[in-house]
């Protein structure tokens, strides 16, 4: 089974405090993906990697950036947290498919982040 | 159009029946379509992928295809409580293959 476990079920952090999210997949999967979800607006993609180093921005990444590193592990960080950034925070992972299409992704259990 | 639209409830189906939820998509969605169940505070997880047009089962859980129609369905048998969540529907995009989500649809199963 593909397990992705993201270091924190709930942080409290204070405005303008750096915040670290960490993911880590055990699958080898190529690609990760860090998503924000509020009520009413779904999930939203904040940052994605297809490869170690590699880096795209997602729909919303303002005031967030990422690193990856490592294959298995991608980090999302909000380098001066604000009130707007609380939120549910998912991490997800997929493989390339045969025709190098993006498969069907895989979730962490998520980072309830409250920011005061 | 939006990529993929799911009304967002609530569907209210009582215990036993057949729970239908349904998304449609728009031109910039392609072939790849999936299905994920989110219970309350919690992550949402894969129940189904389909990519060809018709029906594919899966236990109690069917998924629909119709490319003519753009819509793709789920159909859950004998519902139960357990089943009350909200349902995600999925697409990828033609542009960048990126998985698309819709707003997801809340399923209430009356006991």
């Amino acid at each position: 089974d593909v397990k992705v476990t993201q270091s924190s079920r709930y942080l409290v952090k204070r405005t303008g405090e750096k915040v670290f999210l960490e993911c880590v997949q055990d699958m080898d999967h190529e690609n990760m993906f860090w998503y924000r979800q509020d009520p009413g607006l779904g999930l939203r993609l904040i940052y994605f990697s297809y490869d170690v180093k590699m880096k795209e921005k997602g729909d919303i990444p303002e005031g967030y950036s990422v690193s990856r590193e490592k294959k298995e592990r991608f980090s999302l960080i909000l380098e001066s947290a604000s009130t707007n950034q609380t939120s549910m925070y998912l991490c997800a992972s997929s493989s390339f498919g045969t025709s190098g299409a993006y498969n069907e992704q895989f979730f962490g259990p998520g980072t309830r982040l409250t920011v005061l | 159009q939006k990529e993929v639209e799911q009304n967002s409830g609530p569907l209210s189906v009582p215990e036993g029946a057949i729970a239908s939820l349904n998304c449609t998509y728009s031109d910039r969605v392609s072939q790849s379509f999936f299905w994920y169940r989110q219970y309350s505070g919690k992550s949402p997880e894969l129940i189904m992928s389909i990519y060809s047009n018709g029906d594919k089962e899966d236990g109690r859980f069917t998924a629909q295809l119709n490319k003519a129609s753009q819509y793709v369905s789920l159909l859950i048998r004998d519902s139960q409580p357990s089943d009350s969540a909200t349902y995600l529907c999925a697409g990828q995009m033609n542009r960048d293959d990126k998985i698309i989500f819709g707003k997801g649809t809340r399923l209430h199963i009356l006991p």
